[in-house]
């Protein structure tokens, strides 16, 4: 079946502009998951949605950070006011609800802020 | 500091070469390991897990935890071209690690020259 898609592939914007990043999960996966990509950084964990439980924001760099998934499936993630320090590879991973299922990555929006 | 080290490489070695990845990290409460592997403009994709200490064999890949060191590796036998990839490590505090956040290196990135 198909796997994680995202969109755009890739964004340029300028600072001060609002960007919408739009993740596709596997279909039936209940866990979506958000991680930024910066150089020399690995992967930061964002937000994570599991079913209809509040989401975990714990990992929001700040308050322009924003996301949410509507109906259980797709999810966007706004970036509010961007800074140049935003730029990165923003990556959505989805998986099931319970046992030891990976996580499945889809290819990522790169996203530089100019 | 960060809670998971892993050293960024770049490394190359020749194909047909023994190739060992190395992260070490900080917190205890960690349990389950894993490696995942990213070619260029893909997400990740899991490779191995283990669960605390020991070994992991799957083909030409073991993984080993050292929960005393704090210390894990992938070691990849005899290398192919194919094997060139960007090979971050992961680790979570649970049992459920589909559905936890992850913790990840920053990645090392491998190239196996033909």
């Amino acid at each position: 079946g198909a796997g994680v898609s995202q969109s755009p592939s890739n964004k340029v914007t300028e600072k001060g502009k609002d960007v919408e990043l739009r993740c596709d999960p596997i279909s039936g996966h209940t866990a979506l998951y958000w991680y930024r990509q910066s150089l020399g950084q690995g992967l930061e964990f964002l937000i994570y949605f599991q079913g209809n439980s509040a989401p975990d924001k714990s990992g929001l760099p700040s308050d322009r950070f924003s996301a949410e998934r509507t109906g259980g499936s797709v999810s966007t993630l706004t970036i509010q006011r961007t800074q140049q320090e935003d730029s990165a590879v923003y990556l959505c991973a989805s998986s099931f609800e319970r046992g030891r299922e990976t996580q499945y990555f889809g290819p990522g929006t790169r996203l530089l802020v100019l | 500091q960060k809670e998971v080290e892993q050293d960024p490489g770049p490394l190359s070695v020749p194909e047909g070469a023994i190739v060992s990845l190395n992260c070490t990290y900080s917190n205890s409460a960690f349990q389950y390991f894993m490696w995942y592997r990213q070619y260029s403009r893909k997400g990740p994709e899991l490779l191995m897990y283990t669960y605390s200490s020991g070994n992991k064999e799957d083909g030409r890949f073991t993984a080993q935890v050292d929960k005393s060191s704090k210390y894990i590796s992938l070691f990849i036998r005899d290398s192919q071209p194919s094997d060139s990839a960007t090979y971050l490590c992961a680790m979570s505090g649970g049992a459920n690690f589909g559905n936890e956040k992850l913790t990840f290196g920053t990645g090392t990135r491998l190239t196996i020259i033909p």
